[in-house]
This record gives structure tokens, C-alpha cells and sequence, in this order.
């Protein structure tokens, strides 16, 4: 059971350049996110899903796009990088059972350079 | 709106000793979730500890304990018995009975002493 898989674990790229974050989960969890973690900022909501087929836009979605194919995967698109783009972002997927809520397993984490 | 505030950016413990963190949350939701996690060195994100906002008795695990005071709007966690493992940045996060978002606090850092 691997939990959350996110490539790549590093990745630098140039000013305007686009690229894609992969996300997988393979506990068929229902909800998944993307984060964004700045020091001092703890971590941003940058888009969420409920489910396949739903998105919708967090704290901080300017610049980023995502989409929902399928129940396992979650990727997120930088569509022009700027420096302000420079973080570490973090998936995570949550699930809910007899009501209740049970928390997100996170990712380990893209290290994201825009020079 | 949901806040969560974390206002100690750093703390220190020294090993075997006891240690509690503070969070203190806004939210006019009654039905809501809060959790600790923690980040090592390694950037990976853990879950420590969940508690239940309809239940009034704090949650526990091993030496990780929370106290919850649901109308002061608080949820403390304590570590017992710390140990050189326990270093690392700890998050304070809520989250709606609806699951599909969760806010975080800025996180303390503890570094555990030896």
C-alpha cells in the first residue's frame, strides 16, 4: 500500500515555463488537495476535490489548474512559473466514513525552484 | 471563515521531560475536526493525534495527549516523556464536518534537548 505518491521530489524550472505535479493515492479516498508550504506560513490550500469529475479553488489558486479524471490521481499544473511559485507543495488525500472525518495523508512533498 | 493560530514559532524541551504546545482556532461551526501533525527533518507531514469536536473527552495517543476546551476555542497538545524523535515542526489544523478543506496553523518548531 504505498498511501500518496507524488513525483518528482525535486524539480527547478525557468521563469514561464509550465509543468505538471503528479499526485496518486491508491486507498481510494474520496477527497484530495494540494498545498503549498512556505516558512512562517505553515500550509496553503491551493485547490481541492470531493471526488472524480470535482475541483474546486482553495486559498491561494492563482496561476495553478487542476483536474480530476479518475479517483486516484490529482495533478496539478503550474501554467507560467514565477519566483513566487518557489515553494515545497504537498498532496493529500482524506476519506470519510459513517459521517465522520479521518484526517489527510500527505504526500512527501515536491521542493519546486523558479529562477 | 476558519482561522487556526499557533503563537509559539519555537520551543525547546529537555529529554523525559513534558512538554505542551498551543493552538487556538475561530470557526462558528459546531461539527469540526482538529488535528495535530508533525514534521520532521524528512518534510514528511504525520499524524500525531485527532479529536473530535463533538466529544468532550480529550483524545490520547501513547505519550501524546490533547486537552480540548471547545468554548475557549483551544486544543493543546502535550507530550509526555520527550524524546530526541519528537524534534520537529507540529501543525495545528482544523477541518469541517464536510472534509474538503483544512486549514493549518503556522507551526511551532520543538527541538527536544538531550
Amino acid at each position: 500500500n504505498a498511501g500518496v505518491t507524488q513525483t518528482p521530489k525535486f524539480q527547478v524550472l525557468k521563469t514561464g515555463q509550465s509543468m505538471t505535479l503528479q499526485c496518486a493515492q491508491d486507498m481510494n479516498h474520496e477527497y484530495m488537495s494540494w498545498y503549498r508550504q512556505d516558512p512562517g506560513m505553515g500550509l496553503r490550500l491551493i485547490h481541492y476535490s470531493v471526488g472524480a469529475g470535482i475541483t474546486d479553488q482553495g486559498e491561494v489558486p492563482n496561476g495553478y489548474n487542476v483536474s480530476r479524471s479518475t479517483t486516484e490521481d490529482f495533478p496539478l499544473r503550474l501554467l507560467s512559473a514565477a519566483p513566487s511559485q518557489t515553494s515545497v507543495y504537498f498532496c493529500a488525500s482524506s476519506y470519510s466514513s459513517g459521517g465522520r472525518q479521518y484526517g489527510y495523508t500527505f504526500g512527501s512533498g515536491t521542493r519546486l525552484t523558479v529562477v | 471563515a476558519q482561522t487556526v493560530t499557533q503563537s509559539q514559532p519555537e520551543m525547546s524541551v529537555q529529554e523525559a521531560e513534558t512538554v505542551t504546545l498551543s493552538c487556538t482556532y475561530d470557526t462558528s461551526e459546531s461539527n469540526y475536526y482538529l488535528f495535530w501533525y508533525k514534521q520532521p527533518p524528512s518534510r514528511q507531514m504525520i499524524l500525531v493525534i485527532r479529536q473530535e469536536a463533538y466529544k468532550q473527552q480529550n483524545a490520547t495517543e501513547n505519550r501524546f495527549s490533547v486537552n480540548f476546551q471547545k468554548a475557549a476555542k483551544s486544543f493543546s497538545l502535550k507530550i509526555s516523556d520527550s524524546q530526541l524523535g519528537d524534534t520537529a515542526m507540529y501543525f495545528c489544523a482544523f477541518m469541517l464536518h464536510t472534509g474538503n478543506q483544512f486549514y493549518f496553523g503556522t507551526g511551532t518548531s520543538l527541538t527536544v534537548i538531550p
